[in-house]
């Protein structure tokens, strides 16, 4: 079975520019949740798509908004970048039927100059 | 919502049990207890997920106190190859809390290193 699949693996983007990024999950998961993940603040939960609907949202900015398609992939934006942004953003997909039995890609690092 | 703590960091060696307790006083009643491991450059991988009491995998055992205001990962006898990053998670990803308050809390993690 493939596992969760990231892209792109890098990226550098400059101040105020806004990035997607995207993610695919296992094959028949229904949930992906989204994660940002810096030296400072470890890792923080962003949120969470379940068959399309956005189900939980942790507290971040309006600028970062993510969406999921009907084949259960899902796209994370974030707009109008800061330096603050730098940091590797995970995704991981589950059942989304309870529990935190989460299978993690391995990210995408982003960089903002 | 739940916080979580967790030590920093641990040392070990080869061939010990390594026990590794998380902190998570306000803890509600429809939240999990799981743990993941991360290696650099990786995403986390799950290690184990409670509940209450005593849950026990191929590779580990998570013990939870009647109370669940903590939780204890147990690996039994660790190899180098356990050198990372364990984190502790507390919440329900399933559970709707609705507003814009997240409900799922990663601990810090834990830097356990394994020394031959």
């Amino acid at each position: 079975k493939a596992g969760v699949t990231q892209t792109p693996r890098y990226l550098i983007k400059t101040r105020g520019q806004q990035v997607t990024l995207s993610c695919s999950p296992i094959s028949g998961h229904r949930s992906v949740s989204w994660y940002q993940q810096t030296p400072g603040q470890g890792l923080q939960f962003l949120f969470e798509y379940f068959s399309e609907t956005q189900r939980n949202k942790g507290n971040f900015p309006g600028r970062f908004s993510g969406r999921q398609f009907s084949n259960s992939r899902s796209e994370m934006n974030v707009s109008t970048l800061e330096l603050g942004d730098s940091a590797l953003y995970l995704c991981a997909s589950g059942t989304g039927t309870g529990g935190n039995k989460l299978h993690f890609g391995n990210g995408t690092r982003l960089t903002v100059t | 919502l739940a916080k979580t703590t967790q030590p920093i960091s641990m040392d070990s060696y080869e061939g010990q049990e390594v026990n590794i307790t998380c902190s998570h006083n306000n803890i509600a009643t429809n939240d999990y207890i799981t743990w993941y491991q991360q290696f650099p450059s990786q995403g986390p991988r799950f290690i184990i997920q409670g509940y209450k009491t005593k849950v026990t995998n191929e590779v580990a055992s998570l013990f939870i106190p009647a109370d669940r205001k903590s939780s204890t990962l147990s690996l039994p006898r660790v190899s180098l190859s356990d050198t990372a990053v364990y984190y502790c998670l507390v919440g329900d990803l399933a559970m709707n809390y609705g507003g814009s308050q997240g409900n799922l809390i990663f601990g810090k993690g834990t830097k356990l290193s394994v020394k031959p």
